[in-house]
């Protein structure tokens, strides 16, 4: 089955503390992206990437790092996570000829940060 | 600045009327329009994608588009109750980001 995973789904953790949420497609996308969702603010994309090793920043990329060093797998990292980076985050990839619209979404993980 | 805007709603209509579902838009360079749904809880899933002026209808929704003056709209003919749910339009700004509205949360009563 065609599908954007993502992991954990739910993660509650403190701040400061160093972590990573994994996205894998298996689907040969070139693209994949990042992006938050907050009430009231709707979806902001935090960084994209159009291939391997090529990643570049969103409209929201302070706090965060990716990596981009295998086609399928697309990880978020945050190095020292604080409060405000509490939110639904949801990975999408997408075909190169689409460029970045026509994007399949994981299921999504909400992380709260205390 | 470039931005979309769409009223939030709730937009509420009775089972089997047309809904209609509006965005405007700022970049007057933006060529390409799409819709997403978002059901509570769940990701967005794309549902319509237009690039020129006028109507593209795909079974019970229809996308118009209007670049002279800015807007794209999304029409539901017979709206069901599993409708019901918010409506994200985005476009393209001609690079290789997606600009995302806010939703139009959309009510369907059975």
């Amino acid at each position: 089955e065609a599908q954007v995973t993502q992991n954990p789904r739910y993660l509650i953790t403190v701040t400061g503390k160093k972590l990573t949420v994994t996205c894998s497609q298996n689907m040969n996308h070139e693209y994949m992206s990042w992006y938050r969702q907050d009430p009231g603010l709707g979806l902001r994309q935090i960084y994209y990437s159009m291939n391997v090793e090529v990643t570049d920043k969103g409209d929201v990329p302070e706090g965060y790092k990716v990596s981009r060093k295998e086609k399928r797998n697309f990880p978020l990292i945050l190095e020292s996570p604080s409060p405000n980076q509490t939110s639904l985050y949801f990975c999408a990839s997408s075909l190169r000829g689409r460029g970045p619209y026509e994007q399949y979404f994981g299921p999504g993980t909400r992380l709260t940060v205390t | 600045q470039k931005e979309v805007e769409q009223n939030s709603g709730p937009l509420s209509v009775p089972e089997g009327a047309i809904a209609s579902l509006n965005c405007t838009y700022s970049d007057r360079g933006s060529q390409s329009f799409f819709w997403y749904r978002q059901y509570s809880g769940k990701s967005p899933e794309l549902i319509m994608s237009i690039y020129s002026n006028g109507d593209k209808e795909d079974g019970r929704f229809t996308a118009q588009l209007n670049k002279a003056s800015q807007y794209v709209s999304l029409l539901i003919r017979d709206s069901q109750p599993s409708d019901s749910a918010t409506y994200l339009c985005t476009w393209n700004n001609a690079g290789n980001m997606l600009t995302f509205g806010g939703g139009t949360r959309l009510m369907v009563k059975p």
